[in-house]
């Protein structure tokens, strides 16, 4: 079966140290990959993409993800935390086929300490 | 670029009443996707559309959720009879062409009392 697995359910990080939210999925082809963000009161945005290509992704605010294939892993890293990035995070495949449904992961919450 | 929008952002209702979502797409964009979450669970599929035509409704939950998206524009998302377990986030997202890198709308959270 198709699944995302994201095994931290809270983390909590110290403002100025590195980040890494793990994602695996199980997934008959190599699918897309997505991470996005919720932040307190906002919608899902994408902080980053992997469709094909160099397999270390940069995305948004300074995150990064690297597609590791012989381990089914998609992970989020952040090397310097800051509090605004306290928010849920989410792992996400969808296949290559155009239009169909992504598939998410339960989410990580990561909080920021002072 | 105006994102996808979601109305109403919060919504409590009774048990038993009927409530209407509704998000409006990115311009453009063909695919249309409806997901739900409720609370501690991931976010899960309810149904797509291209343009006007339900793809695949294979995630809505059961006969008292109906989806409309009229000229392929905005869609509806009705809940007749509300239940106690529809309370949840309703996420709206977009998309258009390959890859398929859909947006997101802020979402309406459901509470049903």
């Amino acid at each position: 079966a198709q699944s995302v697995t994201q095994p931290d359910i809270h983390i909590t990080v110290s403002e100025g140290a590195s980040l890494e939210l793990r994602c695996n999925y199980s997934y008959g082809a190599t699918p897309y990959l997505f991470w996005y963000v919720q932040s307190p009161g906002q919608g899902l945005q994408l902080l980053l993409k992997y469709f094909s290509g160099d397999t270390l992704v940069q995305g948004i605010k300074g995150f990064e993800a690297e597609f590791k294939r012989s381990q089914s892993s998609f992970n989020l890293r952040k090397p310097s935390v800051h509090w605004s990035d306290a928010a849920e995070y989410f792992c996400a495949v969808g296949p290559h086929q155009a239009g169909t449904a992504l598939i998410f992961g339960k989410g990580t919450t990561l909080s920021v300490s002072s | 670029e105006a994102g996808v929008t979601q109305f109403p952002s919060h919504s409590v209702i009774e048990k038993g009443q009927t409530v209407t979502l509704r998000c409006d797409p990115i311009s453009g964009h063909d695919n249309l996707y409806w997901y739900r979450r409720v609370m501690g669970k991931e976010i899960k599929f309810l149904l797509h559309f291209v343009k006007e035509s339900k793809q695949d409704e294979s995630g809505m939950p059961n006969n008292r959720f109906l989806a409309e998206r009229t000229g392929g524009t905005y869609s509806t998302l009705k809940v007749q009879p509300a239940e106690l377990e529809d309370s949840g986030v309703y996420f709206c997202a977009s998309s258009h062409g390959t890859p398929p890198e859909a947006f997101f709308g802020q979402g309406t959270r459901l509470t049903v009392v």
